[in-house]
């Protein structure tokens, strides 16, 4: 069965420093989603992609933040500048339509910021 | 915007029972009710889902029932296994965003 993946699995980095997180989402997949999870807590959404344009994003989602399908098949979440309320999971998700469709989600990036 | 609100935040179970877990949203609109299965560590993994056009879906020991005109759905899991033990999100959607609202989730514990 497809599946999202995500890379890297771990990312530690210093406070303030850029990261980048990387996502293959299904290859028939058109709609694509970053959750992130604090430990303990809830899944929340931070951003929806569909057709090369962000379709909706949270106000987790700042100017920070930013997303890039920049070929065919991987779909990326930037962090400007890191702050260390960002550790948390982070989880990219796809779709094959967006309305009441199921969201398949990846194994997810574990962000750790020092 | 919509609120999913999730009961309990912990179940603890023996192996065999029935447990069930309740949640209820707010938005009237919300259509699409999705659960979740996050197992430590892991990936959350849908297991079922039902739309509003349905009152109730069965999936082997898995089952889901929505009470539209309560605004509530419900998880229920029969014959319980310690591999059911793990952390369920209950999540609601619709009305003109298809972005899942998650309630806070119950973790099941199934003792052997």
């Amino acid at each position: 069965e497809p599946e999202v993946t995500q890379t890297p699995s771990h990312q530690v980095t210093q406070m303030g420093q850029e990261v980048i997180l990387r996502c293959v989402p299904i290859s028939n997949h058109l709609y694509f989603y970053w959750y992130r999870q604090i430990l303990g807590q809830k899944v929340e959404f931070l951003v929806s992609f569909y057709n090369n344009e962000i379709s909706e994003k949270s106000e987790i989602f700042d100017d920070q933040f930013s997303v890039e399908r920049p070929d065919g098949s991987n779909f990326t979440l930037k962090i400007r500048s890191t702050k260390l309320e960002d550790s948390a999971m982070y989880f990219c998700a796809s779709s094959q339509q967006g309305d009441n469709q199921p969201q398949h989600f990846g194994d997810g990036t574990r962000l750790s910021i020092l | 915007g919509e609120n999913v609100e999730q009961h309990p935040s912990t179940l603890s179970v023996q192996e065999g029972d029935s447990a069930v877990i309740k949640c209820t949203y707010s938005d009237s609109a919300s259509n699409y009710f999705p659960w979740y299965k996050q197992e430590l560590g892991k990936r959350p993994q849908l297991i079922i889902d039902i739309r509003s056009n349905v009152g109730e879906k069965k999936d082997q020991r898995i089952a889901v029932t929505l009470n539209k005109t309560a605004k509530h759905f419900s998880l229920h899991i029969t014959e319980t296994q310690p591999e059911d033990s793990a952390v369920y999100f209950c999540a609601a959607s619709g009305g003109g965003s298809y972005i899942p609202t998650f309630g806070r989730g119950t973790s099941l514990i199934v003792h052997p």
